[in-house]
């Protein structure tokens, strides 16, 4: 399987900052990875399709200014929350999913991010 | 767009009993469906996944069951213990498509 590795595991920010969150794909060469957002005792929401050396492909609803994507090569994707708010609190956690005929997904460890 | 339900939010039982968790899904395309149990804070945790050209799967106290024609998956897990409890997550793909994942099912096992 695939080693995923996410960081930081946990930011607190103050309101109207930036913060980045790496997702490094170790062992295994990703030209997709996949971020969700997942609320307190809720589900995992996929926020957006990272795609290696082209534009993410955002879910309806998601700010693709709010929320910048970069996936620059086959093993690190970003994700950049942009002038942060309390609102944006959140558990964020990416993945890898492997192809071929039995693939699978692949998590981080998740960002808690808090906005202060 | 896709959609996948998940019964029941919560599930609360006896140490030893079975736990029954259902899932529907609306993408007729989907072929893999796969799920997880995450602790809090944690990262989700495969359990046991199920692709479309199979109807059942077991391994050991967890089995999975797929209906493609209703476009339902069922996870049951048999003689249960405390450290079953978890939420439950299910999930439906397309291949290497994005996960679309249920609501979640909090598990309760009481010894």
């Amino acid at each position: 399987g695939a080693v995923v590795s996410q960081h930081p595991s946990r930011v607190i920010c103050k309101s109207g900052t930036s913060v980045k969150i790496e997702c490094r794909s170790l062992d295994f060469q990703a030209t997709t990875m996949f971020w969700y957002r997942q609320f307190p005792k809720k589900s995992l929401m996929l926020m957006a399709t990272s795609n290696e050396g082209s534009k993410a492909t955002y879910e309806q609803g998601v700010e693709k200014d709010k929320f910048l994507i970069n996936h620059a090569s086959l093993t690190l994707s970003t994700l950049t929350v942009t002038s942060a708010h309390p609102e944006d609190s959140s558990f964020y956690i990416c993945s890898v999913q492997t192809g071929g005929r039995n693939t699978e997904a692949f998590f981080g460890q998740g960002t808690r991010l808090t906005v202060v | 767009g896709e959609n996948v339900e998940q019964h029941p939010s919560t599930l609360s039982v006896q140490e030893g009993d079975s736990a029954v968790i259902k899932c529907t899904y609306s993408d007729s395309a989907s072929n893999y469906f796969p799920w997880y149990k995450q602790e809090l804070g944690k990262r989700p945790q495969l359990i046991i996944d199920i692709r479309s050209n199979v109807g059942e799967k077991k391994d050991q106290r967890i089995a999975v069951t797929l209906n493609k024609t209703a476009k339902h998956f069922s996870l049951h897990i048999t003689e249960t213990q405390p450290e079953d409890s978890a939420v439950y997550f299910c999930a439906a793909s397309r291949r290497t498509d994005k996960l679309i994942f249920g609501t979640g099912t909090r598990l309760q096992v009481f010894p």
